[in-house]
């Protein structure tokens, strides 16, 4: 079946510097990829979308790529900030109306 | 505040009991998604409506889930008999054009005891 995969691990890092969490997707060939920020307790938030043919597309400090060779998308953080510590997630639809999401990566960032 | 809305924010019940969960959509949106999430676990699709047909349900979890949305704005999701094992963040969401970009609520917390 169609999955979206993350790191389920924690990602710490110092801020100020770059953020790079990986989704891997399998099973399908999706026609775009999302990321999503969510804080705990709230609903997800709307960062990105990148389309299959586009490398790359940034958005201030973020920057999504999408590898179809690779079947991966790499979200980047620059100069990250305290502020940016949230779960992060990856999401596709999966051809159909059935949406599809990855567990999401936890960011922390240090101060 | 215009974006998505749900109702209640919190629901305690015990196990056989049912409930009805809320989702006021953004006005101008014609798609509607629900999905659950469980701690850890990224949201898992239940259904989907756009204006007031559901076009997809095979996610729903089993009979004794059901979704409406009879005049194509707010929906409504009812979760008969309820389990333990449906506690959980049911969330709501919204988009304009396709799956594109959706609009998230602010979930319902649903506690089965």
């Amino acid at each position: 079946s169609q999955k979206i995969e993350q790191n389920s691990e924690a990602l710490n890092i110092q801020e100020g510097k770059t953020a790079t969490l990986t989704c891997n997707y399998t099973n399908y060939s999706p026609a775009y990829l999302q990321w999503y920020r969510q804080d705990p307790g709230r609903g997800p938030v709307f960062l990105l979308l990148i389309r299959e043919n586009e490398k790359e597309k940034r958005k201030e400090r973020l920057k999504v790529t999408f590898d179809t060779t690779l079947k991966q998308s790499l979200f980047h953080i620059t100069a990250s900030q305290p502020a940016d510590s949230a779960t992060y997630l990856c999401a596709s639809d999966s051809g159909t109306y059935k949406y599809i999401f990855g567990t999401g990566t936890r960011l922390k960032v240090l101060a | 505040d215009t974006g998505v809305s749900q109702d209640p924010r919190h629901k305690i019940t015990k196990r056989g009991q049912n409930v009805t969960f809320r989702c006021d959509p953004i006005s101008e949106h014609n798609r509607l998604y629900w999905y659950r999430q469980t701690l850890g676990q990224g949201p898992e699709f239940l259904t989907y409506f756009q204006n007031e047909a559901q076009l997809e349900k095979s996610r729903l979890l089993s009979d004794r889930f059901s979704a409406e949305r009879p005049k194509g704005s707010f929906s409504t999701l009812e979760i008969q008999r309820t389990e333990q094992g449906d506690s959980a963040m049911y969330l709501c969401a919204s988009s304009l054009r396709g799956p594109y970009e959706q609009y998230f609520g602010p979930g319902t917390r649903l506690t089965v005891t």
